[in-house]
C-alpha cells in the first residue's frame, strides 16, 4: 500500500488559515487522496477527498500538487472546534473495497 | 437517521472472558469495517465485510471473529479476551460505489481487559 507522511503536530491561532501538508511520493494513478479528522474521544469523520484537481467543500480545501506526490489540506479560518488529529490517507480503487490505512496523523492545536 | 451506532459504549472484561460488540447502520451501506485504535496510534483494520454473509480479514484479525448475518449489522466477537485487546473499537460503513466515497464511523467502544 502506498504510504503517506505527515508532520506529527502543528499549531495555529483561532481565525487564521491552517495548511496541513501530506507527502505521498509512491501514490499510484488510481489512488484517491482522502482526509479524515478525529476530534477528541470521537470516531474519525470525513473531511475531503480528491484525485487530481483541487477541491473545495464547506469544511476545507484540498490542494494537490501537479505530480500528485504531495497535497495540502487548507482550513481557511481555524476555530477551536478544528482541534483534532488529521489523517491523510490514500484510498485505492479496484478491489480494495474502500479499505483505509490510517497513519498517526497530524495533531492540530488551535490557540484562542 | 442514526448513522452508525455501536453497543456497548464501554466494557471491562477479565482475561479469558468473551463478548460481542454490535455495530448497526441505517444507511443501507454494503461495506462495513471494524477498526481498533490503541493510545496515540492511528486506526488499524481488524475485519471487514463487503456484503451480507461475507467477511474478510484486515491488518490485525487474530483473536477476533466477525459475522454479517444482516446487511445493517456487523458483529465483532472476542472469544477469549486478552489484555492486549484493550483498545477503542470503531465500526464504519460506506457504500460500494467506487473508491471516492467516504466511510462513516461510529462513536466507538472502549474496552478494557484486566
Amino acid at each position: 500500500d502506498a504510504k503517506t507522511t505527515q508532520p506529527n503536530s502543528m499549531e495555529s491561532n483561532e481565525e487564521e488559515p491552517v495548511h496541513l501538508p501530506c507527502n505521498h511520493s509512491t501514490i499510484s494513478g488510481t489512488d484517491y487522496i482522502h482526509w479524515y479528522r478525529q476530534l477528541p474521544s470521537q470516531g474519525p469523520e470525513y473531511v475531503i477527498h480528491g484525485l487530481t484537481s483541487n477541491v473545495n467543500n464547506r469544511m476545507a480545501s484540498l490542494a494537490i500538487a501537479e505530480d500528485r506526490k504531495s497535497s495540502t489540506l487548507i482550513l481557511h479560518r481555524a476555530t477551536l472546534r478544528d482541534a483534532a488529529v488529521y489523517y491523510c490517507i490514500l484510498g485505492a480503487g479496484g478491489t480494495s473495497y474502500g479499505k483505509l490505512t490510517f497513519g498517526q496523523g497530524t495533531i492540530l492545536t488551535v490557540h484562542p | 437517521n442514526a448513522g452508525v451506532t455501536q453497543t456497548p459504549k464501554f466494557r471491562v472484561l477479565k482475561t479469558g472472558q468473551s463478548m460481542t460488540l454490535l455495530c448497526a447502520q441505517d444507511m443501507n451501506h454494503e461495506y462495513m469495517y471494524w477498526y481498533r485504535q490503541d493510545p496515540g496510534m492511528g486506526l488499524r483494520l481488524i475485519h471487514y465485510s463487503v456484503g451480507e454473509g461475507t467477511t474478510a480479514k484486515g491488518e490485525v484479525p487474530d483473536g477476533y471473529n466477525v459475522s454479517r448475518l444482516k446487511k445493517q449489522n456487523f458483529l465483532l466477537g472476542l472469544e477469549s479476551a486478552a489484555p492486549s485487546q484493550t483498545s477503542v473499537y470503531f465500526c464504519a460503513s460506506r457504500t460500494w460505489r467506487g473508491a471516492a466515497y467516504e466511510q462513516y464511523f461510529g462513536p466507538g467502544t472502549r474496552l478494557t481487559v484486566t
